[in-house]
C-alpha cells in the first residue's frame, strides 16, 4: 500500500538548532516526493519537491531510496520556520500526505 | 483571482442534512483536487479533475459524497445526509495540469461542523 510516515506529531528546537523532520514512504516504483508547509493563519504551500533538487529558505530533502525516507532538514533553524510540515507522495497525480509535524523553534 | 477561492469558510449543520462546497480554482488552471483534513491528520485525497477528462474519484468515502466540475472552473462538492465523521476541513487545490512536476496550490479550505 502507499503510504506516507511522519513519526513526530511536534519537533521542538531552539534557534540555530540544526532540523529534522522526518518522512518515511511506501510505494511501488519510482516515487515524487513533496513537502509542504502551512504557516500560522496561512494556505497549505509546497515548500520543494524532490525532482527539483532545490534548497528553499535553506531546508533540503534527499531521497534515499534504500531507506524509502525523504527526510526535511536544516542546518541552523529560525523563529520563522515555525509551522506544520506535511510531506506527500504522489501516486497517479494525487497526493498521499503524511499526518504532518508540527515544528516549534523556540528563541 | 489571485489564489484558490473556497467558500464557504465554515459550516455547520445538522446530521442528516445536506451540504454544498465550492471551489474556484485559478484561472487556467486545468486540474482541480478535492481533499479531507480530520482533526490531527494529513490530508486525505478525495477526488480530481483534469479537463475534460473522466473524474479520478477513488477517494471518495462513500456515495453521499459527490462533485461536479463546469468545464475548467467551479468545483462544488456535495456531501448528502451528512453524519457526525464528515466533520472536516474540507480543502480545494488547482494546479496547472497533472502531474507531478506541478505543485498544487491549495484553497484556505471549508471547516464543516456537524452536530
Amino acid at each position: 500500500a502507499q503510504r506516507v510516515t511522519q513519526p513526530e506529531k511536534l519537533l521542538s528546537v531552539f534557534k540555530g538548532a540544526p532540523v529534522e523532520l522526518k518522512c518515511n514512504y511506501s510505494y511501488s516504483g519510482s516515487p515524487e516526493l513533496f513537502w509542504y508547509v502551512q504557516y500560522s493563519r496561512q494556505r497549505l504551500q509546497l515548500l520543494l519537491r524532490h525532482i527539483s533538487r532545490e534548497s528553499i529558505k535553506g531546508f533540503t530533502a534527499d531521497l534515499n531510496k534504500g531507506e524509502t525516507s525523504f527526510h526535511l532538514k536544516k542546518p541552523f533553524a529560525q523563529e520563522e520556520d515555525s509551522a506544520m510540515y506535511y510531506c506527500a507522495l504522489d501516486s497517479s497525480y494525487k497526493l498521499i500526505f503524511g499526518s504532518g509535524t508540527r515544528l516549534l523553534v523556540r528563541p | 483571482g489571485a489564489g484558490v477561492s473556497q467558500s464557504p469558510s465554515n459550516k455547520v449543520t445538522e446530521k442528516g442534512k445536506d451540504v454544498e462546497l465550492r471551489c474556484d480554482p485559478i484561472s487556467g488552471h486545468t486540474a482541480l483536487y478535492w481533499y479531507r483534513q480530520r482533526l490531527g491528520q494529513g490530508l486525505e485525497f478525495l477526488i480530481y479533475f483534469q479537463g475534460n477528462s473522466a473524474p479520478d474519484k477513488s477517494g471518495l468515502p462513500s456515495d453521499r459524497f459527490s462533485a461536479e466540475r463546469t468545464g475548467e472552473s467551479v468545483s462544488t462538492l456535495t456531501i448528502q445526509r451528512t453524519q457526525q465523521e464528515d466533520s472536516a476541513v474540507y480543502l480545494c487545490a488547482s494546479s496547472s495540469r497533472v502531474g507531478g512536476d506541478q505543485p498544487q496550490h491549495f484553497g484556505d479550505g471549508t471547516r464543516l461542523s456537524i452536530l
